[in-house]
């Protein structure tokens, strides 16, 4: 596509269940990173993915927190037994790795995720 | 674990003066150190980057600044413009693939006119 997409873009939630976020990104891009940004908050970091590995998983918040890719392509952030502090936007980016070399980050337009 | 620290958390300035925000960084291995601005309501996006073997970039009324001695980089606007308020990030590249982007918290600037 052209460009990151995310779906959905706003979803409600009761507290206690199950969600997944999905992200598509940009084709070709190697690099997947997911982050959660809270109201009038910062970017706060959970998981990258290289290719269908997830070198750096630190930051995820807790076990309820889990996150695949495959195919080197979509990826999905699941959270489990939601809680009312997971309420955010959830962002997902891509970029075209190459090799060590850090390259350009392109957001989608993010999941609202609100627990009730 | 590696982190990125960015000051100051908001910044107001006058119409026409300059901006600068400062940012550090704990892992001597990153090579990449982009800047994004937010707008209200929209998604970050890449205003300028600079990499490891750079001093100094400018584009127009951007620039970044790396020490890479310090760990430290800073964006520097000039001839702010009301257009110019946003949320700003800073970001490093970190870890052993080299690649994960560490965000800082953000620097709130407004410009008044």
């Amino acid at each position: 596509g052209a460009g990151v997409s995310q779906s959905p873009s706003n979803k409600v939630t009761e507290k206690g269940k199950d969600v997944e976020l999905r992200c598509d990104p940009i084709s070709g891009h190697t690099a997947l990173y997911w982050y959660r940004q809270s109201l009038g908050q910062g970017l706060e970091f959970l998981i990258y993915f290289q290719g269908n590995s997830a070198p750096d998983k630190s930051g995820l918040p807790s076990d309820r927190f889990s996150a695949e890719r495959t195919g080197g392509s979509v990826s999905t952030l699941t959270i489990q037994r939601t809680q009312q502090e997971d309420s955010a936007v959830y962002l997902c980016a891509s970029s075209l790795v190459q090799r060590t070399v850090g390259t350009e980050a392109f957001f989608g337009q993010g999941t609202r995720l609100t627990v009730v | 674990g590696e982190n990125v620290e960015q000051h100051p958390s908001t910044l107001s300035v006058q119409e026409g003066d300059s901006a600068v925000i400062k940012c550090t960084y704990s892992d001597s291995a990153s090579n990449y150190f982009p800047w994004y601005k937010q707008e209200l309501g929209k998604r970050p996006q890449l205003i300028i980057d600079i990499r490891s073997n750079v001093g100094e970039k400018k584009d127009q009324r951007i620039a970044v600044t790396l020490n890479k001695t310090a760990k430290h980089f800073s964006l520097h606007i000039t001839e702010t413009q009301p257009e110019d308020s946003a949320v700003y990030f800073c970001a490093a590249s970190i870890g052993q693939a080299g690649t994960a982007l560490i965000f800082g918290k953000g620097t709130t600037l407004s410009v008044s006119s």
